[in-house]
């Protein structure tokens, strides 16, 4: 049971690059999330998704962008990385469904570097 | 969008003693709050969680209250160990929009 995982685990990158880290669930769990975790700051949330092709923007969406073409798979690209989104990234996803509110579950981060 | 406010950012408390921490929460339609629980360099993980229709929940050592009125919740902790040593995070839910406060680091001496 692979769980939820994200690759890659460690990016270094430069500003201006276009930089995509990857989230995939075998659990076949409807909802899936990012969030970046600074110091300081907590775990502030990115996009949220309830199923295939539905997203929705979070607290801190700007500069990111999210697709969800199968339930399995929850991408993260930043379109043109700049140092302020160096940060640790995390995954989760969910089981419930609908209106209900219950656990995440976290990948291991991508630890992203913004140089 | 909510808003969670988590006091102290850092707590130090004896092997033994208790530890309390604090949550407020801005929007009154948020009706989930978990509490989790992250050790160095590992991934979150929920500890404890409570809905808004329960007060009080207590699992072992670990209790959470809730206050809907105040828009308060706490998270507390009784005869802690060092294993306790942790970042500990509350959040705040309505439809799944979660939002975390800015952690407490607990440290528990020997």
């Amino acid at each position: 049971d692979a769980g939820i995982t994200q690759s890659p685990r460690y990016k270094i990158t430069e500003t201006g690059r276009q930089v995509t880290l990857m989230c995939h669930q075998t659990w076949s769990h409807s909802y899936m999330f990012w969030y970046r975790q600074d110091l300081g700051h907590g775990l502030r949330l990115i996009y949220y998704s309830a199923a295939a092709d539905i997203t929705d923007k979070g607290e801190v969406p700007d500069g990111y962008v999210v697709s969800r073409s199968k339930t399995e798979n929850f991408p993260l690209t930043l379109e043109s990385a700049t140092r302020s989104q160096t940060s640790v990234y995390f995954c989760a996803s969910s089981r419930v469904s609908g209106s209900d509110t219950g656990e995440l579950f976290f990948g291991e981060g991508s630890r992203l570097t913004v140089l | 969008g909510e808003n969670v406010e988590q006091h102290p950012s850092t707590l130090s408390v004896q092997e033994g003693d208790s530890a309390v921490i604090k949550c407020t929460y801005s929007d009154s339609a948020s009706n989930y709050f978990p509490w989790y629980k992250q050790e160095l360099g590992k991934r979150p993980q929920l500890i404890i969680d409570i809905r808004s229709n329960v007060g009080e929940k207590k699992d072992q050592r670990i209790a959470v209250t809730l206050n809907k009125t105040a828009k308060h919740f706490s998270l507390h902790i009784t005869e802690t160990q060092p294993e306790d040593s942790a970042v500990y995070f509350c959040a705040a839910s309505y439809n799944n929009d979660m939002r975390f406060g800015a952690g407490t680091r607990l440290t528990v001496k020997p």
